[in-house]
């Protein structure tokens, strides 16, 4: 059974940079059937998708966000991870990692999320 | 950028059966993937590739997308059914793009 794991910082500064590393266990991150993502839920609202990374390191991004993420992986660790640059409180949010299928763009294993809060 | 648009709200009465729509420019032509997202959990996944249910979930889950509309069924719904639902499908470009969410109400 795949799982995945948050972790990383649940407070954040504003203007400074958001870490956050999703492990994975169960299976390999080194698969070419899948996609990494990263999906964040503002307080009270819906999903909204950050981006994703080929297990080779090919990363893409939501246009939205994309001049403040850089999503990479660490096939060694079997990990992948998430910073977004200059926080403000709207980056406010629940931040989930999943397992993106390919062929398909489902997200199938989801990790419990974990809270970031943007704060001084 | 790509938009789905759901309705923010879809109430059922216990067995009846709740439609929940999701909209979008050539949805038809795109996989689109359906999560149920209880208070306080992580989404999961219900529908994948229009019509397809996962191992697990119950039947009474079905799926269908024809033109620019995608509909997530469920028939007889369940106390257990009330949660928010989101929609999800490619978007330009490989993007994955979320609906804007609808929550089920079971009176």
């Amino acid at each position: 059974q795949v799982q995945l794991q948050e972790s990383g910082p649940g407070l954040v500064k504003p203007s400074q940079t958001l870490s956050l590393t999703c492990t994975v266990s169960g299976g390999s991150i080194n698969s070419g059937d899948y996609y990494w993502s990263w999906i964040r839920q503002l307080p009270g609202k819906g999903l909204e998708w950050i981006g994703y990374i080929y297990y080779s390191g090919s990363p893409y991004y939501n246009p939205s966000l994309k001049s403040r993420v850089t999503i990479s992986v660490d096939t060694s660790k079997n990990q992948f991870s998430l910073k977004l640059s200059s926080v403000t409180a709207a980056d406010t949010a629940v931040y989930y990692c999943g397992r993106d299928v390919a062929a398909t763009g489902m997200v199938d294993y989801w990790g419990q999320g974990t809270l970031v809060t943007v704060s001084s | 950028s790509y938009e789905l648009t759901q309705p923010p709200s879809v109430s059922v009465s216990p067995g009846q059966t709740a439609s929940i729509t999701c909209s979008g420019d050539g949805l038809g032509d795109k996989y689109v993937s359906w999560y149920q997202q209880r208070p306080g959990q992580s989404p999961v996944l219900v529908i994948y590739q229009h019509n397809k249910r996962p191992s697990g979930i119950p039947e009474r889950f079905s799926g269908s997308n024809s033109g620019n509309t995608a509909t997530l069924t469920i028939s007889g719904t369940q106390a257990m059914d009330e949660a928010d639902y989101y929609c999800q499908a490619w978007g330009s470009n490989t993007a994955r793009v979320f609906g804007t969410g609808t929550k089920v109400t079971v009176l």
